[in-house]
């Protein structure tokens, strides 16, 4: 059964650091999303991106925050210079449409700020 | 008001016990419902989705009230493997898909 795959699967980094969050959606789908949970809180959207470009973003999703499909596989979170709260679990998806589709969640890159 | 709410629980039931779950949503324009589960540190996993004409998946059993703005979810003969965190999630009338979780409604079912 195709997946969503993410990597690293744990990321510890010092504050000010850049960090580059990497994901591989499943191959047909054209939809892809970024979500966050911090420990103990619910899962956040951060951004939604279709036809390589954002097409919806969160108050969460500042400055310091980018995606990125290179290729035609990767889909890459970047954070500019980490800060302690955004510790947390980082969440990719994907989907084949929109609407209703099923968005299929990656394992996830648990991000530790020092 | 939380766009997504639900009672964090725990809720502890025995194996074959009966329990539901509910949730409101503040935004009357939503136009998607769903349930997700949660494992410990795992990603969120559809459920169902959840229809105002209420659906049905085995032992599960989703409901929707939109005039009440209510969902819910009923689960029948639980079994240990049913222990999770519980997520109802909507999607929003505005841009791409995106889902608005709630905080979850954790579940411990015992032997």
């Amino acid at each position: 059964e195709p997946e969503v795959t993410q990597t690293p699967s744990h990321q510890v980094t010092q504050m000010g650091q850049e960090v580059i969050l990497r994901c591989v959606p499943i191959s047909n789908h054209l939809y892809f999303y970024w979500y966050r949970q911090i420990l103990g809180q619910k899962v956040e959207f951060l951004v939604s991106f279709y036809n390589n470009e954002i097409s919806e973003k969160s108050e969460i999703f500042d400055d310091q925050f980018s995606v990125e499909r290179p290729d035609g596989s990767n889909f890459t979170l970047k954070i500019r210079s980490t800060k302690l709260e955004d510790s947390a679990m980082y969440f990719c998806a994907s989907s084949e449409r929109q609407g209703n589709d099923e968005q299929f969640f990656g394992p996830g890159t648990r991000l530790t700020v020092l | 008001r939380k766009e997504v709410e639900q009672d964090p629980g725990p809720f502890n039931v025995p194996e074959g016990a009966t329990v539901a779950f509910n949730c409101t949503y503040s935004n009357s324009a939503s136009q998607s419902f769903f349930w997700y589960r949660q494992d410990c540190r795992k990603e969120p996993k559809l459920l169902m989705s959840v229809y105002s004409s209420g659906n049905e998946d085995g032992r599960f059993t989703a409901q929707l009230n939109r005039a009440s703005q209510y969902i819910s979810l009923l689960i029948r003969d639980s079994k240990l493997s049913d222990s999770a965190t519980y997520l109802c999630v909507v999607i929003m009338n505005t841009g791409f898909q995106k889902l608005v979780f709630g905080t979850g409604t954790r579940l411990l079912v015992s032997p």
